[in-house]
């Protein structure tokens, strides 16, 4: 079965880069999250859209934004890097058709801020 | 401030000991469940899942959990681990409390199992 599928699976910036994260759901899916994991970290939400609208708001810093496009897939833009930025990066999603759905989550991106 | 919690950040247990894991919750209203699973350098997997119906929950690989809502806990627990069962543990919640889609993790316990 076709899983969420996350690109790049590693990436390494320099501080005060930019980097884009990109995120595929799963076929039909039509809610998309992102998840920040520090290192020895709990994963912590930064942001989630439901059919292409933001539809909920983490701990995002204004430096990143992200949006869902008209097929679904997400993308995560992340600018002036700061070291602080390296992390694993999660995107899940799901199907809202009912309370009873969960998340399915992607590989992440591990992010290395240098 | 509502939160998830799990009280055991480090946990080591020998092959063929019992686990239990806890996990407490402070949202009120509906919620829906999770244990997810962190096997080093790889992303989350679902255990298990709780919606509704019987509050003792089966998962894979031998996993369960009991949903106890009076104490707002949600404790993973497996008869016998192994060592391939070293892993990170996170229990999480959905509140839905305003319809919002939000999944909160707690910190996560760190599970050795030693040979």
């Amino acid at each position: 079965a076709a899983g969420v599928i996350q690109s790049p699976r590693h990436l390494i910036k320099e501080k005060r880069e930019t980097a884009t994260l990109k995120c595929y759901p799963i076929p039909r899916h039509d809610t998309v999250y992102w998840y920040q994991q520090g290192p020895g970290q709990d994963p912590q939400f930064l942001i989630s859209f439901y059919e292409k609208m933001q539809s909920d708001k983490g701990s995002i810093p204004d430096r990143f934004s992200a949006q869902q496009f008209s097929d679904y897939h997400s993308e995560l833009n992340m600018s002036s890097l700061e070291l602080g930025d390296s992390a694993l990066y999660f995107c899940a999603s799901s199907l809202l058709d009912s309370m009873n759905t969960e998340a399915f989550f992607g590989q992440g991106t591990r992010l290395t801020v240098v | 401030a509502q939160s998830v919690s799990q009280h055991n950040h480090h946990v080591i247990l020998s092959e063929a000991a019992s686990l239990e894991l806890g996990c407490n919750y402070s949202y009120g209203g509906t919620v829906n469940l999770f244990w997810y699973v962190q096997y080093p350098g790889q992303h989350l997997q679902l255990l298990l899942k709780y919606f509704s119906g019987d509050p003792l929950v089966k998962g894979i690989k031998g996993f369960e959990a009991e949903f106890i809502k009076s104490k707002f806990s949600f404790n993973l627990r497996k008869p016998s681990v192994q060592w391939s069962d070293t892993a990170e543990y996170f229990c999480a919640v959905i509140p839905w409390m305003d319809s919002s889609y939000k999944l909160i993790f707690g910190s996560g316990t760190r599970l050795l199992v030693r040979p």
